[in-house]
């Protein structure tokens, strides 16, 4: 098994650009969520998926997109990118979704935003 | 409102010495607690976590934590601390009623001296 794996791994952005940030998981995992991880505040929520077709909002989930068409994937979407945008960005999955189950964490994508 | 708290950002040890870091929650409910550590430029590995019954759990590489209700606290311990134990540690919640969100604290970076 490959875990959860996260395209591209570094990214720059100019302000107002979009882009798609990609996760992929191989485990058959039900529950797959986004983080950002900025200095000093830790991984903080931004939008996550109890199965496919179902997606809900986290902690900071202004200025992003998410969908899950299938079980495997779950893409993050930046409409219009901004300067507060930069970040580090982890995708994550877990068996079970409401379970509290152990998350598995993609390797992550460097985003820059000038 | 920041619902874990990590108050050490940086601790250095000395190789050989046992360590604590602490963790609080501020949830009336008791939510799942977890630990997880980050070496540099990798995501996230969970080191244990808990649900519930005992309160002293055990984890991988070593390390133990124990949830005092009490105290809303869920502090990482380790007898002895090995340099490959340098890394940054987050502990994390799951929300009390909806263990699809997931909340790290700040996280706290370790460094071990020879």
């Amino acid at each position: 098994n490959a875990g959860v794996t996260q395209t591209p791994k570094f990214q720059v952005l100019k302000t107002g650009q979009s882009m798609t940030l990609q996760c992929a998981q191989d485990m058959n995992h039900e529950y797959m969520s986004w983080y950002r991880q900025d200095p000093g505040m830790g991984l903080r929520l931004i939008h996550y998926s109890v199965g496919a077709g179902i997606t809900d909002q986290g902690e900071v989930p202004n200025g992003y997109n998410v969908s899950r068409s299938t079980t495997e994937d779950f893409p993050l979407r930046l409409l219009s990118a901004a300067p507060s945008q930069t970040s580090v960005y982890f995708c994550a999955s877990s068996y079970l979704a409401g379970q509290g189950d152990e998350q598995y964490f993609g390797p992550g994508t460097r985003l820059t935003v000038t | 409102a920041q619902s874990v708290t990590q108050p050490d950002i940086h601790i250095t040890v000395s190789e050989g010495a046992s360590l604590e870091l602490r963790c609080n929650y501020s949830y009336g409910a008791t939510p799942y607690l977890f630990w997880y550590v980050q070496s540099p430029g990798q995501g996230l590995q969970l080191l244990l976590k808990y649900f519930s019954g005992d309160t002293l759990v055990q984890g991988i590489k070593g390390f133990e934590a124990e949830f005092k209700r009490s105290q809303s606290s869920f502090n990482l311990r380790k007898p002895s601390v090995h340099w490959s134990d340098a890394a940054e540690y987050f502990c994390a919640v799951g929300k009390p009623y909806n263990f699809n969100k997931f909340y790290f604290g700040s996280g706290t970076k370790l460094n071990v001296k020879p």
